[in-house]
């Protein structure tokens, strides 16, 4: 079946710092892939998606590439800030599939 | 257009108790999907229901159950709440699911304690 594999963390920076976190997949056929955020006692919000291989998604300052050869996703931001302190999660949808999602990454960002 | 909503955003319940959580989607969304999140399993899939019918369902046992009414609401019941389904309860809503780049929205979720 499918599955969304991406670093667990925690994830610490100090602020202005560049931010990976890695998320790869495995899924049959064409499948549409996420990036959403989860802050503090609140529920996950879309950050970004792409639909199709080569695809960007951006959003906020964070991209993510839809990279098919090595079924990859992995979320990037040049300069994080304190106020990026969230967990992030990867997660695919195939055609007429339910959502998997990744275990979530905690990110930490430091003054 | 109002987000997605859950009542209660906070329950506590003793052993044994059974619970019923409420989930009302973005307007015009007919499908309701509900998760289960705790830091040892992460975010767990429970169902989904789709113009009133459960159309998928992850691997709960039978204690959990759902049900989605004709305004898309929804609501889903915990029977013979045991310690281990203290979690915070997720529900998501959708248009068209299943459909290319398809997103999910989320609710603030309803943090259950089991005491």
């Amino acid at each position: 079946g499918n599955s969304v594999t991406q670093m667990e963390g925690p994830v610490t920076l100090s602020e202005e710092a560049f931010l990976t976190i890695n998320c790869t997949y495995t899924a049959t056929g064409y499948p549409s892939l996420f990036w959403y955020v989860q802050y503090p006692g609140e529920g996950l919000q879309l950050l970004l998606k792409a639909t199709k291989a080569d695809d960007k998604g951006s959003n906020k300052g964070f991209e993510a590439t839809y990279r098919k050869e090595t079924t990859s996703f992995h979320l990037e931001k040049g300069s994080v800030q304190v106020s990026d302190s969230a967990v992030y999660f990867c997660a695919l949808s195939g055609q007429y599939q339910n959502f998997v999602f990744g275990p979530g990454t905690r990110l930490s960002v430091l003054p | 257009k109002a987000g997605v909503t859950q009542t209660p955003r906070y329950l506590i319940k003793t052993r044994g108790q059974q619970v019923t959580l409420s989930c009302s989607p973005i307007s015009g969304h007919r499908s309701v999907s509900w998760y289960q999140q705790t830091p040892g399993q992460g975010l767990q899939f429970l169902f989904e229901y789709f113009s009133e019918t459960q159309r998928n369902k992850g691997n709960f046992p039978g204690r959990f159950s759902g049900r989605q009414f004709s305004n898309s609401r929804s609501e889903m019941n915990v029977s013979t709440l045991e310690l281990g389904d203290s979690a915070l309860y997720l529900c998501a809503s959708s248009n068209n699911p299943g459909a290319l780049g398809e997103t999910q929205y989320f609710g603030p979720g309803t943090r259950l304690l089991v005491l």
